[in-house]
């Protein structure tokens, strides 16, 4: 079974600059989930998607992050524009059924962005 | 505010030892408590879960232990081995959807 895809492995980009990070979840999965994982610290959930819709968005810094989960498979995550605190790891996982807890969560590589 | 502690330095021990990671808990009621291994430059990925009405569960040379009196699971490794050095998370699910909040992590090495 392929696990969750991300892309790209890795960015740099400059502080105000824009990026957009990309997920493909295990086939079937039906929520989606976004986490931020600064160096040294836990995963911290950004966005949590059930189908294409949004379940929990409410650490996701709204002024300059946007994701989308369009047909309810692939998402992305935007940022613009960058700043230096922004510089993390971008975690995407997939889990079966939103509605019951203590599912598997599977998390993919992430997407490693350094701001400058 | 809700807080999770994992101990922040390195747990160092001996081949063939057991290691006990600790986690622990303030303003929180979590249904259920899971533990990742996360190595570097990966993602984490899913050990255990226990549900708050349970005590103990075990998986090979795992076992995790919960106790919301003391609001604290201790983790351990039996039998240690230089491959089980990584990071380890534990997290917090309050039921109700899968909405983990992760503790910092503590980093494990076993030594030869």
């Amino acid at each position: 079974e392929a696990g969750v895809a991300q892309s790209p492995r890795y960015k740099i980009i400059e502080k105000r600059q824009s990026v957009a990070f990309w997920c493909n979840p295990i086939s079937g999965h039906a929520t989606l989930y976004w986490y931020q994982q600064i160096l040294g610290q836990g995963p911290k959930l950004l966005i949590q998607f059930q189908n294409n819709g949004v379940v929990d968005d409410s650490q996701l810094p709204k002024d300059r992050f946007s994701a989308e989960r369009l047909k309810g498979v692939d998402s992305t995550l935007k940022i613009q524009p960058a700043k230096l605190e922004d510089s993390a790891v971008y975690l995407c996982a997939s889990s079966l059924d939103p509605d019951i807890s203590g599912n598997t969560i599977y998390f993919g590589e992430g997407s490693w962005l350094t701001v400058v | 505010s809700q807080k999770i502690e994992q101990n922040s330095e390195a747990l160092n021990i001996q081949e063939g030892k057991t290691a006990t990671l600790t986690c622990n808990y303030t303003n929180y009621s979590p249904a259920y408590l899971q533990w990742y291994r996360q190595d570097p430059g990966r993602g984490p990925v899913f050990l255990l879960l226990i549900r708050e009405n349970e005590k103990e569960k075990r998986k090979e040379r795992l076992k995790v232990t919960f106790d919301t009196t003391l609001k604290q699971s201790l983790f351990h490794i039996t039998a240690s081995q230089p491959a089980d050095s990584a990071t380890y998370l534990c997290a917090l699910d309050p039921g109700g959807g899968n909405k983990l909040t992760f503790g910092t992590g503590t980093q494990l090495k076993v030594e030869l």
